[in-house]
C-alpha cells in the first residue's frame, strides 16, 4: 500500500519570506514522487518529481523539493515566495510496480500575504 | 502542443441518470487516467488506459466505467449516479517512458 500524508491543511506565508510545505510518504520499494499545484477552478499543474538521483530537485517557478529517505519526507520549498504562489498544493506519490496510478495527499492550502 | 481538453466542463444531472465525460490527451500521449476530486476524499484514482487497454483500477464501485479509443482519447462513464458523485473529475496524460501526469482542466459534475 502506498500513502501520502500533508500535515497542514493551510500554510501562511509573507511574501518574500521562504516557504515550506511539508509532505511525508509511505511506499513498498523505490518512491516515486511529485508535487502538483492547483489554481482555483482549474487542472493540476506539474511542478516537480523525484525518481532517482540527485536528493534536491529543481522544478517549474522556482519550486524545489528535498527528498530524505531516513525520514520518508519529500517537503516542498522556495526561497521567495511571491503572492501569486498562493494556491492549493497536493503532494503525490507511487511505487515502481504500480503503474500511473498516483497516490495524493490532501492538498495544502498556501496563502502568500503581501 | 495543445493540453489535455475535457467536455463539457460543467454537467448537471439528477439522481439516477448516466453521464459520460470525454477526455483528449496531449497529441502522442498513449496513456490516459482519470481521478475524482472531492472536498472529503481528495483525489482517488479511478482508472488509467494504454492503447484502449485498462491497465488499472481504482476502488470505485461498477457504476463508474471507463474506455479509450484508437486516437487515444477517452470517455468515462458514470451510470445511475448518486448525490455523492458530485465531484471534479480530473483527466490526465502521460507520454511513453516517463511518469509525469499532465492534467487537464477537469469536469465538475453536480448531481442533485
Amino acid at each position: 500500500a502506498q500513502s501520502v500524508a500533508q500535515p497542514e491543511d493551510q500554510v501562511n506565508v509573507a511574501e518574500g519570506n521562504p516557504l515550506t510545505v511539508k509532505c511525508t510518504y509511505s511506499v513498498s520499494g523505490n518512491p516515486y514522487l511529485f508535487w502538483y499545484v492547483q489554481y482555483p477552478n482549474r487542472g493540476l499543474q506539474f511542478l516537480l518529481k523525484y525518481i532517482t538521483g540527485d536528493n534536491l530537485v529543481k522544478g517549474s517557478y522556482g519550486f524545489e523539493a528535498e527528498f530524505n529517505k531516513s525520514q520518508t519526507s519529500f517537503h516542498l520549498k522556495k526561497p521567495s515566495a511571491l503572492v501569486s504562489d498562493s494556491a492549493l498544493y497536493f503532494c503525490a506519490v507511487k511505487s515502481r510496480n504500480s503503474g500511473y496510478a498516483l497516490n495524493f495527499g490532501k492538498g495544502t492550502s498556501l496563502l502568500v500575504t503581501p | 502542443k495543445a493540453g489535455v481538453t475535457q467536455t463539457p466542463r460543467y454537467l448537471i444531472k439528477t439522481r439516477g441518470q448516466q453521464v459520460t465525460l470525454s477526455c483528449s490527451p496531449i497529441s502522442g500521449h498513449r496513456s490516459v487516467s482519470w481521478y475524482q476530486q472531492t472536498p472529503g476524499q481528495g483525489l482517488q484514482f479511478l482508472f488509467e488506459y494504454f492503447s484502449e487497454t485498462q491497465r488499472n483500477k481504482g476502488n470505485f464501485p461498477g457504476r463508474f466505467s471507463g474506455r479509450q479509443f484508437s486516437n487515444s482519447r477517452s470517455e468515462m462513464n458514470v451510470s445511475t449516479l448518486e448525490l455523492g458523485d458530485s465531484a471534479l473529475y480530473l483527466c490526465a496524460s502521460t507520454p511513453d517512458l516517463t511518469d509525469t501526469q499532465y492534467f487537464g482542466p477537469g469536469t465538475r459534475l453536480t448531481v442533485l
